[in-house]
């Protein structure tokens, strides 16, 4: 079955850097894409990027631009988030999401979550 | 961007009532729109597809309708294991939007 494990999540301080890892499994990783979204305490869901299934198309949410830059490896079946400049309102539960096709259809498969907490 | 606008934000209702949830578009986004649930501290999960179609192994009381800019989601007998919050998403155009989400409870 599909499953979707992240990884990385933790408490940094407003300016600093982490990157997020998702690793897949139960399905041909290589032609889907994948995505991230996140829910901040108590809150509704965002979505947050998006790659396709051979990485060369990546888009993301306005918010993050600019400082968030995912990516895949397809010979290890992990997806990244790096996440740079990160801000206060970046914190949340970031989700890795199977997308239904390449990457021009919606998350179909989720995985737990990793918290990130930005403060000082 | 698109706005989904959801309604009702909460909901109360007891065992084997009929639930009925909306979500309207900003702009027309044909049908695709999907459904999702969330349990307390669990990963969202798809019910509905293409705004009406039911994904496998989702029980037949859960329903969905709509296309353009407005959608109704249907519960038609409220079980114990179907409180959750409830989120309409829209596909049609990234950025991908979800409406603001419906917690459902048992009255």
């Amino acid at each position: 079955q599909v499953q979707l494990v992240e990884s990385g999540g933790g408490v940094v301080q407003p300016g600093r850097s982490l990157r997020l890892s998702c690793a897949a499994s139960g399905f041909t990783f290589s032609h889907f894409g994948i995505h991230w979204v996140r829910q901040a305490p108590g809150k509704g869901l965002e979505w947050v990027a998006v790659i396709s299934y051979d990485g060369k198309n990546k888009y993301y949410t306005d918010s993050v631009k600019g400082r968030f830059t995912i990516s895949r490896d397809n010979s290890k079946n992990t997806l990244s988030l790096q996440m740079n400049n990160l801000r206060a309102e970046d914190t949340a539960v970031y989700f890795c999401a199977k997308d239904m096709w390449d990457g021009t259809g919606y998350p179909d498969h989720w995985g737990q979550g990793t918290l990130v907490t930005v403060s000082s | 961007d698109i706005q989904m606008t959801q309604s009702p934000s909460s909901l109360s209702a007891s065992v084997g009532d009929r639930v009925t949830i909306t979500c309207q578009a900003s702009q027309d986004i044909s049908n695709s729109l999907n459904w999702y649930h969330q349990k307390p501290g669990e990963a969202p999960k798809l019910l509905i597809y293409d705004a009406s179609n039911l994904v496998t192994g989702v029980p037949s009381r859960f329903s969905g309708s709509g296309s353009g800019t407005d959608f109704t989601f249907t519960l038609s007998s409220l079980q114990p294991e179907d409180i959750a919050t409830y989120y309409c998403q829209q596909y049609d155009s990234l950025p991908i939007t979800f409406g603001q989400g419906t917690r459902l409870e048992i009255q």
